[in-house]
C-alpha cells in the first residue's frame, strides 16, 4: 500500500520560499507509470493542480504559476519536493502530495496534506 | 486552460435518494474525467476513474457516465457516509483541472 506524506514548515513569511517535501513508501518512485503531483487547496475552496513530476525529471507545471514553482524527484530518497517562490497571503493553502496513475488518468492516492500559512 | 464547471453546487438529499451531479468540461476531453469524494479534513478518494469505471473498493452505488464535454456522476442509493464534496478533474491536457466541486448535505 503506497503511503505519502509531506513535510516542511507550517508558516512562511511573506516574499520567501515554502518548500515541502513528499516521502513514498510503499511503492518506487522510478518504478514509471505514475505522475507525482503537487495540489493545492486553499481555505474552503477547491482543489488547484500546481504540477506534476515523472520520475525522469519531466515537468508539468499549471501555468498560472509556473515563473514561482519548481518540482524535483529525489529517487534515491523516494521523495520530490516542491519549491514556491515570492509567496504572499494568496498562497495559503493545504498542499497536498499525490500519485497520479498515469493508465487510469487519477489519483489514486493521496497524502493526508500539510497546511502551509503565509504570513508575518 | 480547460474550464470544469459542475452542478448543482450543492444538494440537499436525504438518505435513500438518488443523486446525480454533472460535470461540464470547456472542451471536449474524450472520456478523460475522475471522480472524487472529498471529506472535511480529509484528501480526497478516487471514486470513478475514465468517465465510467468504478475504482476497486468503491461502492457499486456510485457510477459515473459521459464523454466529450459533459459527465455524470450518479449516487443511486445515498447512504449517510456519502455526505461529503463531489470533484471532477479532467486529464486530458495538462494542467489537469478540477471542477468547483458538488457539496452533498443532509436534507
Amino acid at each position: 500500500q503506497v503511503q505519502l506524506q509531506e513535510s516542511g514548515p507550517g508558516l512562511v513569511k511573506p516574499s520567501q520560499t515554502l518548500s515541502l517535501t513528499c516521502t513514498v513508501s510503499g511503492a518506487s518512485i522510478s518504478s514509471g507509470g505514475y505522475y507525482w503531483s503537487w495540489i493545492r487547496q486553499h481555505p474552503g475552496k477547491g482543489l488547484e493542480c500546481i504540477g506534476y513530476i515523472y520520475y525522469t525529471g519531466s515537468t508539468f507545471y499549471n501555468p498560472s504559476l509556473k515563473s514561482r514553482v519548481t518540482i524535483s524527484v529525489d529517487t534515491s530518497k523516494n521523495q520530490f519536493s516542491l519549491k514556491l517562490s515570492s509567496v504572499t497571503a494568496a498562497d495559503t493553502a493545504v498542499y497536498y502530495c499525490a500519485r497520479f496513475e498515469v493508465m487510469t488518468s487519477g489519483i489514486d492516492s493521496w497524502g493526508q496534506g500539510t497546511l502551509v500559512t503565509v504570513s508575518s | 486552460d480547460i474550464q470544469m464547471t459542475q452542478s448543482p453546487s450543492s444538494v440537499s438529499a436525504s438518505v435513500g435518494d438518488r443523486v446525480t451531479i454533472t460535470c461540464r468540461a470547456s472542451q471536449g476531453i474524450s472520456s478523460w474525467l475522475t471522480w472524487y469524494q472529498q471529506k472535511p479534513g480529509k484528501a480526497p478518494k478516487v471514486l470513478i476513474y475514465a468517465a465510467s469505471n468504478l475504482q476497486s473498493g468503491v461502492p457499486s452505488r456510485f457510477s459515473g457516465s459521459g464523454s466529450g464535454t459533459d459527465f455524470t456522476l450518479t449516487i443511486s442509493s445515498l447512504q449517510p457516509e456519502d455526505f461529503a464534496t463531489y470533484y471532477c478533474q479532467q486529464a486530458n491536457s495538462f494542467p489537469f483541472t478540477f471542477g468547483p466541486g458538488t457539496k452533498v448535505d443532509i436534507k
